[in-house]
């Protein structure tokens, strides 16, 4: 059963960087397939935020590209999500889940439960 | 890259039929059969309820089914029930290895 865990830190400073990492189970990354991040701002809607290969290739949302890394560390099992320069438009609960590539898994089959980020000083 | 439109709510009966629409442009649902269905619960994680535009994950109920046309997708649910009451989100391959979300639909069981 594959499974994926969000952790990071739920508040973050405005104007600081979002650091978020995704777990995964049940499933070598190093196997394949695309990883990524969506976020829910509160009460919104769902917003693709990137993805990145298992052998490491990201794509990025045009809007969030200026701002936004993702890495995986196939050593680790797991993905990485960095967000800078955060405002409070980018507080969201933040979701990791498997799959969005073009040619495979052209969809999100897994999920990670969710991570809540709020922006405040 | 603008997300895609739903309406935002639906409703109808237990035992009637339901459609959401999600509409897009001719670079992302009118390119490609790439159009997936999230069914999200209050506090919940989205569940993938249909894929490439007709497919159905194992597991999930016949009584969902998933067509398009033109920029247009849409997502039936017949024989409503009182669990189908959720949100769902439609999502789209937008090119360039791009992803883009509809708004969400928010379904109401009567």
């Amino acid at each position: 059963q594959v499974q994926l865990h969000e952790s990071g830190p739920g508040l973050v400073k405005p104007s600081e960087t979002l650091s978020l990492t995704c777990a995964v189970s049940g499933y070598f990354i190093s196997s394949g397939y695309y990883w990524g991040w969506i976020r829910q701002p509160p009460g919104k809607g769902l917003e693709w935020i990137g993805n990145i290969y298992h052998s490491g290739s990201p794509y990025y949302s045009p809007s969030l590209k200026s701002r936004v890394t993702i890495s995986v560390d196939t050593s680790k099992n797991q993905f990485s999500l960095k967000l800078s320069s955060v405002t409070a438009a980018d507080a969201a609960v933040y979701y990791c889940a498997r799959g969005g590539g073009r040619w495979e898994l052209p969809y999100f089959d897994y999920w990670g439960q969710g991570t809540l980020v709020t922006v405040s000083s | 890259q603008s997300a895609l439109t739903q309406p935002a709510s639906v409703s109808g009966s237990p035992g009637q039929s339901i459609t959401i629409s999600c509409t897009g442009t001719s670079s992302d649902v009118g390119s490609y059969n790439l159009v997936s269905w999230y069914q999200q619960h209050p506090g919940k994680a989205p569940k993938l309820m249909i894929y490439e535009g007709s497919k159905r994950p194992s597991g999930v109920s016949n009584r969902l089914s998933g067509s398009k046309s033109g920029n247009t997708a849409s997502l039936t649910i017949s024989g409503l029930q009182a669990e189908d009451e959720a949100d769902y989100y439609c999502c789209s391959y937008a090119g360039s290895s791009t992803w883009v979300f509809g708004g969400g639909t928010k379904l109401t069981v009567l």
